[in-house]
């Protein structure tokens, strides 16, 4: 069964870091493409960002580039979100999700996802 | 960057009914196109891709069509658990950048 289980939210305040995990189990992690969505309280969704499974190629969306990096460890099946410089408007459930295999832009599985308030 | 638009915002439907929602996209995205369900609480759930194929344990109530712009899913005949918001989404993009969603389409009891 695949399973995709996030940690690491919390109450952080404007201009600080956190870091996101999720750890991956019931497929081979290695061979997926994995993203970052989130979403705001009471919106919808938002892709934040992706990366290959190998590492080597990595996306953003536009308002968290430069401050979220996007990484894996495959020898751990996980994946992490590095984010710095938060902000109010990054408060958000933050869920990973699998690239569908041959379809690495659609979401196959998704975690329950971690919840990020960016609060003073 | 592609805007999804989804109509209408909320939809009221009766149990049993046929509920139909749209999705257009800003440019063609071809078929690619998904929808996903969300419940309270919970993270949503990919039902179709392809514009139209079914993913794995979706019911035959749901039916997506479309290409192009203009997309509609289509859910035959309401049952309880299918009240819940309704995302698309287009993955056109080659590499996999700018992934965007519509703003979702919330099916309630009417």
């Amino acid at each position: 069964e695949v399973q995709l289980v996030e940690s690491g939210g919390g109450l952080v305040q404007p201009g600080g870091s956190l870091r996101l995990s999720c750890a991956a189990s019931g497929f081979t992690f290695s061979s997926y493409w994995m993203s970052w969505v989130r979403q705001a309280p009471g919106k919808g969704l938002e892709w934040v960002a992706n990366i290959k499974q190998d590492g080597s190629e990595k996306y953003y969306v536009d308002s968290v580039k430069g401050r979220f990096t996007i990484s894996r460890d495959n020898a751990k099946n996980s994946l992490y979100l590095q984010m710095n410089s938060l902000r109010a408007e990054d408060t958000a459930v933050y869920y990973c999700a699998r690239g569908r295999m041959g379809i690495v832009g659609l979401f196959d599985y998704w975690g329950q996802g971690t919840l990020v308030t960016v609060s003073s | 960057e592609i805007v999804m638009t989804q109509s209408p915002a909320t939809l009221s439907v009766s149990p049993g009914e046929r509920a139909t929602l749209s999705c257009r996209a800003s440019q063609s995205v071809s078929s690619n196109l998904a929808w996903y369900q969300q419940k309270p609480g919970q993270a949503p759930r990919l039902l179709i891709y392809g514009a139209s194929t079914r993913a794995t344990g979706i019911p035959a109530r749901f039916s997506g069509s479309g290409s192009g712009t203009e997309f509609t899913l289509t859910i035959s005949s309401l049952q309880s658990e299918d009240f819940a918001v309704y995302y698309c989404q287009q993955y056109n993009n080659w590499p996999p950048r700018d992934l965007t969603f519509g703003g979702g389409t919330k099916v309630e009891i009417k």
